[in-house]
């Protein structure tokens, strides 16, 4: 198994760019999410799935789209770009809604906005 | 306002020495509380977790401890060894199985030969 992967690992875009991160489970999981970590704090859910089709806000959803149309993928939408979007990605996934503790983590993506 | 707090960035100790990392959160809400480790260039690895009607959860090296009335929890690792060097997270959930994950800012431990 690959585990959760995460794509790219580094990306630089300008203020007004879109692009879409990519995350892929191959543990069948049905709850997936992702986070961005700043500096001096923790991680913070951004959005969350606990199935395919279903989707839901976390703590900072504002100017990020997701959708899960496979059980196997959540990707990641910034529709256009603002500095304060630079940070690191991580997403995310368990195999029943909300079990925390089994939790997996991609590697995450390095994002930065100029 | 950070509802997990762990305010100690960082933290050095040498190696078959007690690492303590130390968490504090303020929402009375929180009743699951788990760690993380984290190395460099990799995600967040789950480590240990407690549930509010313990005080106390063990994991061979790794012990977790809570004080609820004191609304704090502490990792202790016995003894360190230099690949526990990483960014520990302390997280919090308002019961197991909730989705609204709180994480503190995490503390770097380096554990020095």
């Amino acid at each position: 198994n690959a585990g959760v992967t995460q794509t790219p690992k580094f990306q630089v875009l300008k203020t007004g760019q879109s692009m879409t991160l990519q995350c892929a489970q191959d543990m069948n999981h049905e709850y997936m999410s992702w986070y961005r970590q700043d500096p001096g704090m923790g991680l913070r859910l951004i959005h969350y799935s606990v199935g395919a089709g279903i989707t839901d806000q976390g703590e900072v959803p504002n100017g990020y789209n997701v959708s899960r149309s496979t059980t196997e993928d959540f990707p990641l939408r910034l529709l256009s770009a603002a500095p304060s979007q630079t940070s690191v990605y991580f997403c995310a996934s368990s195999p029943l809604a909300g079990v925390t503790d089994t939790q997996y983590f991609g590697p995450g993506t390095r994002l930065t906005v100029l | 306002d950070q509802q997990v707090k762990q305010n100690s960035p960082s933290l050095s100790v040498q190696e078959g020495r007690i690492s303590i990392l130390n968490c504090d959160y303020t929402n009375s809400m929180f009743d699951y509380f788990l760690w993380y480790k984290k190395y460099p260039a990799e995600g967040p690895t789950f480590l240990i977790s407690i549930s509010s009607i313990k005080d106390k959860n063990e994991d061979g090296r790794f012990t977790v401890f809570l004080n609820k009335s004191a609304k704090h929890l502490s990792l202790h690792i016995v003894p360190s060894q230099p690949g526990d060097s990483a960014v520990y997270f302390c997280a919090a959930t308002p019961g197991r199985g909730g989705q609204n994950f709180v994480f503190g800012p995490g503390t770097r431990l380096s554990v020095l030969p």
